[in-house]
């Protein structure tokens, strides 16, 4: 079945480090790949997706390239700031199966 | 374009009590879905509705109902609380073809106490 493995965390950071959230797949066929954000005691918010190969996804300074090689989509950003805490998840879609999140990894971002 | 709306915010029930969690969405989505979200477990699926008139099993379904309404709603029902069920529930909508994100509700946060 589809699975999704991402690194736990928590991830700790100082303002205007580099940021990489590991995202790995399990899936049949050519699956999309998404990236969500929930802020504390809100909802899951979509940060950025790709839908094929090779496609990169980006938003807010965030990115993702969708390498099927390596069944991967790792999220990166260049500067962190504490507005970046958060918590992560990495999700795969398949056509006709239900979305498969990863646990989530929560990001704190120092001063 | 409110989204995804859920009522209520937080509840508190006792242990055998009933409540029903409302959703709404107003995107003309087609299929809508309930999760609970509680700490290190990631977000499980409780049931879905990839149509009007159809709901199907998630993950997680024991001790839960749900009625897909009309299109625009999906309500999700506890019979019987029990403390197992303290958790945050988000409901979810999309357009379901395997390319579409789903968009989510702002959560209601419930204990049983």
């Amino acid at each position: 079945g589809n699975s999704v493995t991402q690194m736990e965390g928590p991830v700790t950071l100082s303002e205007e480090a580099f940021l990489t959230i590991n995202c790995t797949y399990t899936a049949t066929g050519y699956p999309s790949l998404f990236w969500y954000v929930q802020y504390p005691g809100e909802g899951l918010q979509l940060l950025l997706k790709a839908t094929k190969a090779d496609d990169k996804g980006s938003n807010k300074g965030f990115e993702a390239t969708y390498r099927k090689e390596t069944t991967s989509f790792h999220l990166e950003k260049g500067s962190v700031q504490v507005s970046d805490s958060a918590v992560y998840f990495c999700a795969l879609s398949n056509y006709g199966q239900n979305f498969v999140f990863g646990p989530g990894t929560r990001l704190s971002v120092l001063p | 374009n409110a989204g995804v709306t859920q009522t209520p915010k937080f509840q508190v029930l006792k242990t055998g009590q009933s409540m029903t969690l409302q959703c709404a969405q107003d995107m003309n989505h087609n299929s809508m879905y309930w999760y609970r979200q509680d700490p290190g477990m990631g977000l499980r699926l409780i049931y879905y509705s990839a149509s009007e008139g159809t709901t199907d099993k998630g993950e997680v379904p024991n001790g839960y109902n749900v009625s897909r309404l009309n299109k625009r709603e999906f309500s999700l029902r506890l019979e019987s609380a029990a403390p197992s069920q303290t958790s945050v529930y988000f409901c979810a909508s999309n357009y379901e073809d395997g390319y579409n994100e789903q968009f989510f509700g702002p959560g209601t946060r419930l204990t049983v106490l």
